[in-house]
Protein backbone atom coordinates (compact mmCIF):
# COMPACT_ATOMS: atom_id res chain seq x y z
CA UNK A 1 0.00 0.00 0.00
CA UNK A 2 1.63 2.93 -0.64
CA UNK A 3 -0.71 5.32 1.07
CA UNK A 4 -1.72 8.81 0.19
CA UNK A 5 0.05 10.32 -2.92
CA UNK A 6 -0.10 13.60 -3.30
CA UNK A 7 1.66 15.18 -6.65
CA UNK A 8 3.33 17.82 -7.43
CA UNK A 9 5.64 17.70 -4.28
CA UNK A 10 6.33 21.71 -4.59
CA UNK A 11 4.71 23.98 -7.17
CA UNK A 12 5.77 27.80 -7.93
CA UNK A 13 3.50 29.46 -8.81
CA UNK A 14 3.41 33.82 -10.12
CA UNK A 15 0.37 35.75 -8.87
CA UNK A 16 -2.68 35.47 -10.39
CA UNK A 17 -1.96 32.35 -12.42
CA UNK A 18 -3.84 28.70 -11.35
CA UNK A 19 -2.52 25.82 -9.55
CA UNK A 20 -3.92 22.42 -9.29
CA UNK A 21 -3.50 19.85 -7.15
CA UNK A 22 -3.52 16.27 -7.29
CA UNK A 23 -4.40 13.68 -4.54
CA UNK A 24 -4.77 9.64 -4.69
CA UNK A 25 -6.26 8.59 -1.85
CA UNK A 26 -5.64 4.80 -0.59
CA UNK A 27 -7.16 2.38 -2.38
CA UNK A 28 -10.26 1.43 -0.79
CA UNK A 29 -10.76 4.47 1.43
CA UNK A 30 -14.36 5.98 0.55
CA UNK A 31 -13.84 9.34 2.45
CA UNK A 32 -11.09 11.89 0.93
CA UNK A 33 -10.14 15.15 2.83
CA UNK A 34 -7.91 18.38 2.10
CA UNK A 35 -6.08 20.71 5.05
CA UNK A 36 -4.16 23.40 4.68
CA UNK A 37 -0.96 24.48 6.63
CA UNK A 38 0.26 27.78 7.20
CA UNK A 39 2.78 28.87 10.21
CA UNK A 40 0.50 31.37 11.58
CA UNK A 41 -3.02 29.54 11.46
CA UNK A 42 -1.44 25.83 11.60
CA UNK A 43 -3.69 22.87 9.90
CA UNK A 44 -7.04 24.01 8.79
CA UNK A 45 -9.89 22.22 7.36
CA UNK A 46 -10.79 22.45 3.95
CA UNK A 47 -13.26 20.15 1.99
CA UNK A 48 -14.51 16.77 2.62
CA UNK A 49 -15.83 14.07 0.00
CA UNK A 50 -17.65 10.98 0.49
CA UNK A 51 -17.88 8.10 -2.05
CA UNK A 52 -16.91 10.93 -4.37
CA UNK A 53 -19.61 13.57 -3.31
CA UNK A 54 -18.83 16.70 -2.30
CA UNK A 55 -20.04 16.62 1.70
CA UNK A 56 -18.64 19.66 4.10
CA UNK A 57 -16.79 22.31 2.27
CA UNK A 58 -17.30 24.64 5.35
CA UNK A 59 -13.60 25.22 5.37
CA UNK A 60 -12.98 26.31 1.61
CA UNK A 61 -12.49 30.11 0.83
CA UNK A 62 -15.63 30.88 -0.83
CA UNK A 63 -13.37 32.62 -3.99
CA UNK A 64 -10.94 31.08 -5.91
CA UNK A 65 -10.95 27.57 -4.55
CA UNK A 66 -13.07 24.56 -5.81
CA UNK A 67 -11.91 20.84 -5.29
CA UNK A 68 -13.48 17.85 -7.35
CA UNK A 69 -13.24 13.98 -7.02
CA UNK A 70 -14.13 12.62 -10.39
CA UNK A 71 -13.70 9.22 -10.02
CA UNK A 72 -12.55 6.77 -6.32
CA UNK A 73 -8.87 7.52 -7.07
CA UNK A 74 -8.05 10.95 -7.45
CA UNK A 75 -8.77 14.20 -6.17
CA UNK A 76 -8.22 17.49 -7.36
CA UNK A 77 -7.79 21.26 -5.29
CA UNK A 78 -8.27 23.83 -7.91
CA UNK A 79 -6.49 27.66 -6.66
CA UNK A 80 -7.47 30.02 -9.26
CA UNK A 81 -5.87 33.20 -9.65
CA UNK A 82 -3.43 32.45 -6.80
CA UNK A 83 -2.43 35.09 -4.34
CA UNK A 84 0.42 35.31 -2.31
CA UNK A 85 -2.04 34.29 0.92
CA UNK A 86 -2.35 30.83 -0.81
CA UNK A 87 0.80 30.08 0.33
CA UNK A 88 0.69 26.94 2.53
CA UNK A 89 1.84 23.06 2.74
CA UNK A 90 -1.83 21.53 1.18
CA UNK A 91 -2.77 18.17 2.63
CA UNK A 92 -5.09 15.30 1.11
CA UNK A 93 -5.94 12.92 3.88
CA UNK A 94 -8.41 9.79 3.11
CA UNK A 95 -9.97 7.25 5.87
CA UNK A 96 -11.92 4.09 5.26
CA UNK A 97 -15.43 4.89 5.99
CA UNK A 98 -17.36 7.89 7.49
CA UNK A 99 -17.37 7.00 10.90
CA UNK A 100 -13.52 6.07 10.90
CA UNK A 101 -11.65 8.83 12.87
CA UNK A 102 -7.94 7.92 11.69
CA UNK A 103 -7.24 10.01 8.90
CA UNK A 104 -3.96 8.71 6.30
CA UNK A 105 -2.34 11.81 5.30
CA UNK A 106 -0.14 12.38 2.21
CA UNK A 107 3.20 13.91 1.98
CA UNK A 108 1.30 17.19 1.04
CA UNK A 109 1.87 19.82 -1.82
CA UNK A 110 4.20 22.88 -0.77
CA UNK A 111 2.28 25.56 -2.89
CA UNK A 112 4.50 29.01 -3.17
CA UNK A 113 2.85 31.65 -4.92
CA UNK A 114 5.66 34.56 -5.93
CA UNK B 1 -15.86 28.56 19.52
CA UNK B 2 -14.08 25.04 19.50
CA UNK B 3 -10.46 25.18 19.27
CA UNK B 4 -6.97 23.44 21.26
CA UNK B 5 -3.84 24.98 22.64
CA UNK B 6 -0.66 22.89 23.27
CA UNK B 7 2.38 23.66 24.43
CA UNK B 8 4.38 25.97 22.38
CA UNK B 9 7.88 24.57 20.82
CA UNK B 10 10.43 23.64 20.93
CA UNK B 11 10.52 21.31 23.83
CA UNK B 12 13.97 19.79 24.09
CA UNK B 13 15.33 17.20 26.27
CA UNK B 14 17.66 14.61 27.15
CA UNK B 15 17.52 11.08 26.04
CA UNK B 16 15.77 8.98 28.72
CA UNK B 17 14.35 11.34 30.76
CA UNK B 18 10.84 11.99 30.67
CA UNK B 19 8.24 14.06 28.52
CA UNK B 20 4.69 15.85 29.22
CA UNK B 21 3.35 18.09 26.23
CA UNK B 22 0.10 19.82 27.42
CA UNK B 23 -2.94 19.89 25.27
CA UNK B 24 -6.38 21.25 26.35
CA UNK B 25 -9.20 21.80 24.14
CA UNK B 26 -12.58 23.60 24.34
CA UNK B 27 -15.39 21.71 22.45
CA UNK B 28 -18.54 24.13 22.56
CA UNK B 29 -20.36 23.09 19.32
CA UNK B 30 -18.96 19.33 19.59
CA UNK B 31 -21.37 16.81 21.34
CA UNK B 32 -18.94 13.86 21.50
CA UNK B 33 -15.32 15.04 21.18
CA UNK B 34 -12.45 12.85 20.15
CA UNK B 35 -9.27 13.26 20.83
CA UNK B 36 -5.77 12.71 18.87
CA UNK B 37 -1.92 13.01 18.50
CA UNK B 38 -1.02 13.19 15.02
CA UNK B 39 2.75 13.23 14.70
CA UNK B 40 5.29 14.04 11.97
CA UNK B 41 8.60 12.55 12.00
CA UNK B 42 11.36 13.93 10.08
CA UNK B 43 11.06 13.36 6.33
CA UNK B 44 8.09 11.91 6.99
CA UNK B 45 3.71 12.90 6.57
CA UNK B 46 1.37 12.95 8.97
CA UNK B 47 0.65 10.23 10.96
CA UNK B 48 -1.64 8.89 14.07
CA UNK B 49 -0.29 8.19 17.32
CA UNK B 50 -2.95 7.48 19.45
CA UNK B 51 -6.56 8.65 20.01
CA UNK B 52 -9.17 8.01 22.53
CA UNK B 53 -13.08 8.26 21.85
CA UNK B 54 -14.18 8.37 25.40
CA UNK B 55 -13.76 10.85 27.86
CA UNK B 56 -11.79 8.67 30.77
CA UNK B 57 -9.57 6.36 28.82
CA UNK B 58 -6.33 6.17 28.42
CA UNK B 59 -5.04 5.89 25.03
CA UNK B 60 -1.23 4.29 24.35
CA UNK B 61 1.10 3.82 21.65
CA UNK B 62 4.98 3.47 21.09
CA UNK B 63 5.35 4.22 24.78
CA UNK B 64 3.37 7.10 24.88
CA UNK B 65 0.46 7.63 26.72
CA UNK B 66 -2.65 10.63 26.73
CA UNK B 67 -5.65 10.28 28.76
CA UNK B 68 -8.92 11.93 28.24
CA UNK B 69 -9.62 14.14 31.06
CA UNK B 70 -13.16 15.47 30.27
CA UNK B 71 -13.04 17.80 33.52
CA UNK B 72 -10.09 19.93 33.04
CA UNK B 73 -10.39 19.38 28.87
CA UNK B 74 -7.13 18.16 28.66
CA UNK B 75 -5.04 15.26 26.57
CA UNK B 76 -1.64 15.50 27.65
CA UNK B 77 0.89 13.18 26.32
CA UNK B 78 3.53 11.79 28.22
CA UNK B 79 6.24 9.44 28.18
CA UNK B 80 8.50 8.14 30.85
CA UNK B 81 11.92 7.71 28.68
CA UNK B 82 12.30 9.56 25.81
CA UNK B 83 14.21 8.01 22.90
CA UNK B 84 16.20 10.18 20.04
CA UNK B 85 13.86 8.64 17.74
CA UNK B 86 11.00 10.89 19.42
CA UNK B 87 11.61 13.68 17.58
CA UNK B 88 9.48 14.59 15.66
CA UNK B 89 6.17 17.24 15.58
CA UNK B 90 3.55 16.48 17.89
CA UNK B 91 -0.03 17.54 17.07
CA UNK B 92 -3.00 17.02 19.53
CA UNK B 93 -6.48 17.63 17.56
CA UNK B 94 -10.19 17.46 18.51
CA UNK B 95 -13.07 15.67 16.28
CA UNK B 96 -16.91 14.59 16.29
CA UNK B 97 -17.74 11.04 17.02
CA UNK B 98 -20.83 12.28 14.73
CA UNK B 99 -21.17 14.02 11.69
CA UNK B 100 -18.00 14.83 9.67
CA UNK B 101 -15.48 12.76 11.68
CA UNK B 102 -12.73 13.62 9.86
CA UNK B 103 -13.03 17.30 9.96
CA UNK B 104 -10.32 18.12 13.05
CA UNK B 105 -8.77 20.82 14.70
CA UNK B 106 -6.02 21.11 15.17
CA UNK B 107 -2.87 22.64 17.38
CA UNK B 108 -0.33 24.35 16.09
CA UNK B 109 1.67 21.72 16.57
CA UNK B 110 4.74 20.89 19.49
CA UNK B 111 8.40 20.54 18.30
CA UNK B 112 9.96 17.53 20.16
CA UNK B 113 13.96 17.58 20.02
CA UNK B 114 15.56 14.98 22.14
CA UNK B 115 19.33 15.05 22.61
CA UNK B 116 21.53 12.18 23.06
Amino acid sequence: NAGVIQTPRHKVTGKGQEATLWCEPISGHSAVFWYRQTIVQGLEFLTYFRNQAPIDDSGMPKERFSAQMPNQSHSTLKIQSTQPQDSAVYLCASSFRQGENTLYFGAGTRLSVL
Amino acid sequence: GDSVTQTEGPVTVSESESLIINCTYSATSIAYPNLFWYVRYPGEGLQLLLKVITAGQKGSSRGFEATYNKETTSFHLQKASVQESDSAVYYCALGDRTGNTGKLIFGLGTTLQVQP
